[in-house]
């Protein structure tokens, strides 16, 4: 089934170490998204990717990177720069239909703890 | 991007309609509205979208009024499993960005 795949589904970190989101997806879709969200708060943008090798900043961006090297893959390193990372992130793709409509399809989400 | 207002939560109880609105006045012409929902620590499942015309797909019936400046996303019969977060969300159909920013949405509880 096509789909996104995200991993770690959980993940613990120590205070100032980096730690890379995994995020596939098999749907051929050209867009990919990063969300956090924060317990009882909605999703915020922190970066975005139109096509391969090309990717913009979110809302909040700061602390963390991105890369775009294959149209299947969009990794998130959480940096120590970080200030608060303990979250739920999020990875979305999308295509933009014939329709001019644009669908997001979303994983499963990747919860993030800092110790 | 138009921005929405939705009611923060709502209630419903099980079998009837679910009806949540969504304010957006300052939408553009060229702006569909979609309508997400995110049952409690899952990814957010798309519902449905549309433009101008009501849409209706086995999920959900979108209306939306003739000056497009609100919308309502009904659930014609409720269920528990309906209970979740609900978001509008409206962005144009053709950009040069595909920014696309949610809100903090509708928390909908469907009561037994």
């Amino acid at each position: 089934d096509g789909g996104i795949t995200q991993s770690p589904k959980y993940l613990f970190r120590k205070e100032g170490q980096n730690v890379t989101l995994s995020c596939e997806q098999n749907l051929n879709h050209d867009a990919m998204y990063w969300y956090r969200q924060d317990p009882g708060q909605g999703l915020r943008l922190i970066y975005y990717s139109q096509i391969v090798n090309d990717f913009q900043k979110g809302d909040i961006a700061e602390g963390y990177s991105v890369s775009r090297e294959k149209k299947e893959s969009f990794p998130l390193t959480v940096t120590s720069a970080q200030k608060n990372p303990t979250a739920f992130y999020l990875c979305a793709s999308s295509i933009v239909q014939a329709s001019g409509a644009n669908v997001l399809t979303f994983g499963a989400g990747s919860r993030l703890t800092v110790l | 991007d138009a921005k929405t207002t939705q009611p923060p939560s709502m209630d419903c109880a099980e079998g009837r309609a679910a009806n949540l609105p969504c304010n957006h006045s300052t939408i553009s012409g060229n702006e569909y509205v979609y309508w997400y929902r995110q049952i409690h620590s899952q990814g957010p499942q798309y519902i449905i979208h549309g433009l101008k015309n009501n849409e209706t797909n086995e999920m959900a019936s979108l209306i939306i009024t003739e000056d497009r400046k609100s919308s309502t996303l009904i659930l014609p019969h409720a269920t528990l499993r309906d209970t979740a977060v609900y978001y509008c969300i409206v962005r144009p159909y053709t950009s040069g960005t595909y920014k696309y920013i949610f809100g903090t949405g509708t928390r909908l509880k469907v009561l037994a």
